[in-house]
């Protein structure tokens, strides 16, 4: 149980165009997903939190005309990079929490990850 | 500021030993704290969870503690195999709604 997917794995763009990444949570409800970017060997940077129907929260620094989040319905949330250059160049993973018991909510399911690369 | 501090240098272990990472946060009273395994190029995997009133967790091979007077948990692998090899991140978390802070993760490296 407790499958994300996300869709594509991989992409190559050239500058200037918009990518949409896709996050499904496969077996569960997800009423908060996050989005998340990571260079390589570095930690996890949350870029912002995502909740059902209503606007994303981004986090300090975030560009939120340029990432784009839409969390349309309980099982699937967005995130499109608007005119991408090559410093968007990344791994964005995103991460979804059952929105069961409080409990439940305490844990993040992570997708595969989308490997990003901007020409 | 929040503050989570993890070994930033690469463990080598020899396989059959046990592995200990450490997991240290500041500026911070965590109500759970979380543990979370990442390959190279994938998406971090629960591994387990630890509550404030918990001091020791166990699932298989692995044992968690969590020390909050030291604000520190310890993260234990026995009897360690090279598929064990990986990054292991620990992420502290209050309440069902707020995101979660990743450390940095220390990378195990188990040898043959």
């Amino acid at each position: 149980g407790a499958v994300v997917s996300q869709h594509p794995s991989r992409v190559i763009c050239k500058s200037g165009t918009s990518v949409k990444i896709e996050c499904r949570s496969l077996d569960f409800q997800a009423t908060t997903m996050f989005w998340y970017r990571q260079f390589p060997k570095k930690s996890l940077m949350l870029m912002a939190t995502s909740n059902e129907g209503s606007k994303a929260t981004y986090e300090q620094g975030v560009e939120k005309d340029k990432f784009l989040i839409n969390h349309a319905s309980l099982t699937l949330s967005t995130l499109t990079v608007t005119s991408a250059h090559p410093e968007d160049s990344s791994f964005y993973i995103c991460s979804a929490r059952d929105g069961g018991s409080k409990r439940a909510q305490e844990t993040q399911y992570f997708g595969p990850g989308t490997r990003l690369l901007v020409l | 500021s929040q503050k989570i501090e993890q070994n930033s240098e690469a463990l080598n272990i020899q396989e059959g030993k046990t592995a200990t990472l450490t997991c240290n946060y500041t500026n911070y009273s965590p109500a759970y704290l979380q543990w979370y395994r990442q390959d190279p190029g994938r998406g971090p995997v629960f591994l387990l969870l630890i509550r404030e009133n918990e001091k020791e967790k166990r699932k298989e091979r692995l044992k968690v503690t969590f020390d909050t007077t030291l604000k520190q948990s310890l993260f234990h692998i026995t009897a360690s195999q090279p598929a064990d090899s990986a990054t292991y991140l620990c992420a502290p978390g209050s309440g069902g709604y707020n995101k979660l802070i990743f450390g940095a993760g220390t990378r195990l490296a188990v040898h043959p």
